[in-house]
């Protein structure tokens, strides 16, 4: 079993629309959680952490859910240039730190 | 700027034409990383390094190897390519032992092996 997965997407949704895409990991010793974005074929970036508590930037919300071992991220009023690939992302810190990425799901948003 | 510059940006190569893909980062970061980009399969970890000299296998380490002899530069080596290594690369840096640290990825590495 992969340890980030994702929708599959891809979410194809008009402009204004709120949109969630969901993410689940496999390791309970996971620490960090994030979402990153990704344009075509560029260096992704980080969109937000995810914190426990949840965390809200403008129109993106993160939530966490330790006990079901889940990751929400939500967009609101949706505009064109929200169209990219949104990567769900797990830090483990074992020996080893890695980080853990999600095969992301694409988001398209139509005028 | 903080950045990470990976270079070539672009390459094509012909099979077992040994290469070498650089990375630097300005950032002073003890982690570093080097993901391959697949379509359908996502990011997947090649190798990484928590500090100089200090390297590991990701997922997906055969056919590469790597060094880390400053902590600013990470190269990716690919002794004999093959057609399967194809892909876009991507290198990383961030910070260790912090919560939440953000990673930094450079601008990617196109590479087609032929």
């Amino acid at each position: 079993r992969k340890e980030v997965e994702q929708d599959p997407g891809p979410f194809n949704v008009p402009e204004g629309a709120t949109v969630a895409f969901n993410c689940t990991y496999s390791n309970s010793a996971s620490q960090s959680f994030f979402w990153y974005r990704q344009d075509c074929r560029k260096e992704p970036k980080l969109l937000m952490s995810v914190y426990s508590s949840g965390n809200e930037d403008g129109r993106f919300t993160a939530q966490l859910n330790r006990a079901s071992q889940y990751i929400s991220l939500l967009i609101r009023d949706s505009k064109l240039s929200d169209s990219a690939t949104y990567l769900c992302v797990v830090n483990i810190e074992r020996t080893g730190y890695a980080l853990n990425f999600g095969k992301g799901t694409s988001l398209l948003v139509t005028p | 700027e903080a950045q990470v510059t990976q270079n070539p940006r672009y390459l094509i190569t012909v099979t077992g034409k040994k290469l070498t893909v650089t990375c630097s980062q300005n950032m002073n970061h003890e982690y570093m990383s080097w993901y391959r980009q697949d379509p359908g399969l996502g990011l997947r970890q090649i190798y990484y390094s928590m500090n100089v000299e200090v390297t590991d296998k990701g997922d997906v380490p055969e056919g590469y190897k790597v060094s880390r002899k400053e902590k600013r530069n990470f190269p990716l080596i690919l002794e004999s390519p093959s057609p399967n290594q194809t892909s876009l690369y991507f290198c990383a840096s961030s910070l260790v032992g912090r919560a939440n640290t953000e990673a930094f990825f450079g601008q990617g590495t196109r590479l087609t092996v032929v």
